[in-house]
């Protein structure tokens, strides 16, 4: 079935730092990927999303570029910021539209000034 | 934008009591869905419902059921709650033609 790995937190950086979040995924066909942010106390919003390969989806500084070739949706930000302390999830769709997408466990980001 | 709430944000309940949970969506989306977050094991997916009265079991349904009489809401219902069911839950909505899902704020629910 369809999987998603996600690399392991917590991941703490300095202020400006550049952020890699590594997310794989393992599906049929062509899914649709996502990261999701979950910051303190609150549900999930969605960061960016990518539907076909080679996209790239981006959304306040941050970016991820859908490789079918390697079957990966990196996410990446140049310079962090204490405010993008949160928790990151990786997911996929697949292309049903009724079934619910599958995602990574979390990877829980601090940012220190 | 898409609403989703949920009834509470916080709730303690005893073992053993039946507890509801409360989802409604404002965007007249087709698909719900209701995960339980867990330190460790990220989001776990209890039910979903496709349309109004139909429901389909997630990954962990044991312990609880859901109900979707009208299509903008969708209850979480613990029969009889237990400690184990001490988790924070969240609802989402979709459509079938957008496939990314909108979540609602959350329900940290504790039983004691």
């Amino acid at each position: 079935g369809n999987s998603v790995t996600q690399m392991e937190g917590p991941v703490t950086l300095s202020e400006e730092a550049f952020l890699t979040i590594n997310c794989t995924y393992t599906a049929t066909g062509y899914p649709s990927l996502f990261w999701y942010v979950q910051y303190p106390g609150e549900g999930l919003q969605l960061l960016l999303k990518a539907t076909k390969a080679d996209d790239k989806g981006s959304n306040k500084g941050f970016e991820a570029t859908y490789r079918k070739e390697t079957t990966s949706f990196h996410l990446e930000k140049g310079s962090v910021q204490v405010s993008d302390s949160a928790v990151y999830f990786c997911a996929l769709s697949d292309q049903s539209g009724n079934t619910p997408l599958v995602f990574g466990k979390g990877t829980r980001l601090s940012v220190i000034a | 934008d898409v609403k989703v709430t949920q009834s509470s944000r916080y709730l303690v309940k005893r073992t053993g009591e039946k507890v509801f949970l409360e989802c409604v969506q404002d965007m007249d989306h087709e698909n719900m869905f209701w995960y339980r977050q867990d330190p460790g094991l990220g989001l776990r997916l209890i039910y979903f419902s496709y349309d109004v009265k139909m429901k389909e079991k997630g990954d962990i349904p044991e312990g609880y059921s859901v109900s979707r009489e009208k299509k903008e809401r969708f209850s979480l219902i613990l029969e009889s709650a237990s400690t184990n069911q001490t988790s924070m839950y969240l609802c989402a909505s979709s459509t079938s033609r957008v496939r990314e899902q909108f979540f609602g704020p959350g329900t940290r629910l504790t039983v004691l």
